[in-house]
């Protein structure tokens, strides 16, 4: 099964307004990244945080991490259409070898 | 651009057959890794490897191999296709052997018919 789980599956949103996307874990982390991915495309790095920090800010994401609750947030403020992607959170396996992903947020931002 | 680069960008074959990917990281980059990505299955880490030997593994069939060279490009071998194979296959490079930031290349996209 999935590490990182995404909620929404989808959301819809007119250009201006906030998106905020959801990630839960199961285990424990050594850090939690983000990453966009435009249709059909390869991966973009967005933001890295670590398991011992909670909030990290770049431009206009904003991620939260709860270790407590083993889950994190991404937040995307002001909107644009070119935001419309899919977005994944993952995790680093025990080992901290390799990425474990979410099946993903889809963001579509409307003008 | 990532600096990673993946050929070919498509490739479609037969049930049966055997296909090979190529992978070449960003300059640098000693790990390399490996995912599939399907509709079904979502985004699932195959395979890393770190300055050539095989350093984790996961989701990968057994019909399927890696190697990581001593330039350390690496190929994905994929043997005995199924219809199921079918996919977008992803590397990745990073500096290190750790789960850091990943820098990924534009996939291969297979059609197995």
């Amino acid at each position: 099964s999935q590490q990182g789980e995404e909620d929404p599956q989808a959301l819809s949103i007119q250009e201006g307004e906030n998106a905020t996307m959801n990630c839960s874990y199961k285990t424990s982390i050594n850090n939690l990244q983000w990453y966009r991915q435009n249709s059909g495309r390869g991966l973009v790095h967005l933001i890295l945080i670590r398991s011992n920090e909670r909030e990290k800010h770049s431009g206009r994401l904003r991620v939260t991490l709860d270790t407590s609750k083993k889950s994190s947030s991404l937040l995307i403020t002001a909107s644009r259409a070119a935001d419309t992607a899919s977005y994944f959170c993952a995790t680093d396996n025990q080992a901290g070898t390799a990425l474990i992903f979410g099946k993903g947020t889809t963001l579509s931002v409307s003008s | 651009d990532s600096g990673v680069t993946q050929t070919p960008k498509h490739l479609i074959t037969a049930t049966g057959q055997r296909v090979t990917l190529r992978c070449s990281p960003r300059s640098g980059d000693l790990s390399v890794y490996w995912y599939q990505q399907s509709l079904d299955q979502g985004l699932q880490f195959l395979i890393q490897y770190y300055n050539g030997e095989e350093r984790a593994k996961g989701n990968i069939l057994e019909r399927f191999s890696a190697q990581q060279f001593p330039d350390l490009h690496s190929e994905l071998n994929l043997s005995s296709l199924e219809l199921g194979d079918s996919a977008l296959y992803f590397c990745a490079s990073s500096p290190h052997g750790l789960a850091s930031e990943q820098y990924f290349g534009p996939g291969t996209r297979l059609t197995v018919t």
